[in-house]
């Protein structure tokens, strides 16, 4: 079984709707991430959550909310979608033993017309 | 703060040649250097990694870096290219366990028959 799942791995939504990304490890690790990959931009952070109680904005976190339900649970909220949110997302955990080398989910493409 | 710069969005090289992938990182500290492979419709898995052992790191695949602190590069190559290797590879630098991982904007490989 996968260390880091998501889902839905696919969906599309309507403008002004409201959309939960789910992400959910078995890592066993303390931190965890969502980022937004866009054609030609690379992987750009979101937020991030060193432990349950931590939750920090990343270079890109207007729009989104996220909630860290537990150590193995992180969700990624955008309020009311817009087009241009449309992107392939993915969920991270870290190891803070080897300078966080991440572990990636499969990624959520979500479309938003 | 750390940041990393990958020349070249897309490179092509024929089946069999070398595979050469450039990536410069800047870094306040002795940086931990990571490359990652995305596969069409996948997430992404780690190919190798340095932290701070020996300056040439082997990953999966045939792969490998140099770690060159005199040109803040971590170039990845490949000796002999396959139809396989054609992915996204995306460079990454941290700073150490109190800190996030960057990402480049990634270069994708193609392979040529």
């Amino acid at each position: 079984d996968a260390d880091v799942t998501q889902t839905p791995r696919n969906r599309i939504t309507k403008t002004g709707k409201r959309i939960m990304l789910e992400c959910s490890q078995t890592k066993g690790h303390d931190r965890m991430y969502w980022y937004r990959q866009d054609p030609g931009l690379g992987l750009r952070l979101i937020y991030y959550s060193f432990d349950v109680k931590d939750i920090n904005k990343g270079e890109i976190s207007d729009g989104y909310s996220v909630s860290r339900q537990a150590q193995a649970k992180f969700s990624l909220s955008l309020e009311s979608a817009i087009p241009n949110q449309t992107a392939l997302y993915f969920c991270a955990t870290s190891d803070p033993g080897t300078g966080n080398e991440q572990y990636f989910g499969p990624g959520t493409r979500l479309t938003v017309t | 703060a750390q940041s990393v710069t990958q020349l070249g969005s897309h490179v092509s090289v024929s089946e069999g040649a070398l595979v050469l992938l450039r990536c410069n990182y800047s870094s306040s500290v002795p940086p931990y250097l990571f490359w990652y492979v995305q596969y069409p419709n996948q997430g992404l898995q780690l190919l190798l990694k340095y932290t701070s052992a020996a300056t040439l790191v082997k990953g999966i695949n045939g792969f490998e870096a140099e770690f060159k602190k005199s040109e803040t590069s971590f170039h990845l190559t490949k000796p002999s290219a396959h139809m396989s290797d054609a992915a996204e590879y995306f460079c990454a630098v941290s700073e150490g366990s109190a800190s996030k991982i960057i990402f480049g904007s990634g270069t994708r490989l193609s392979i040529r028959p």
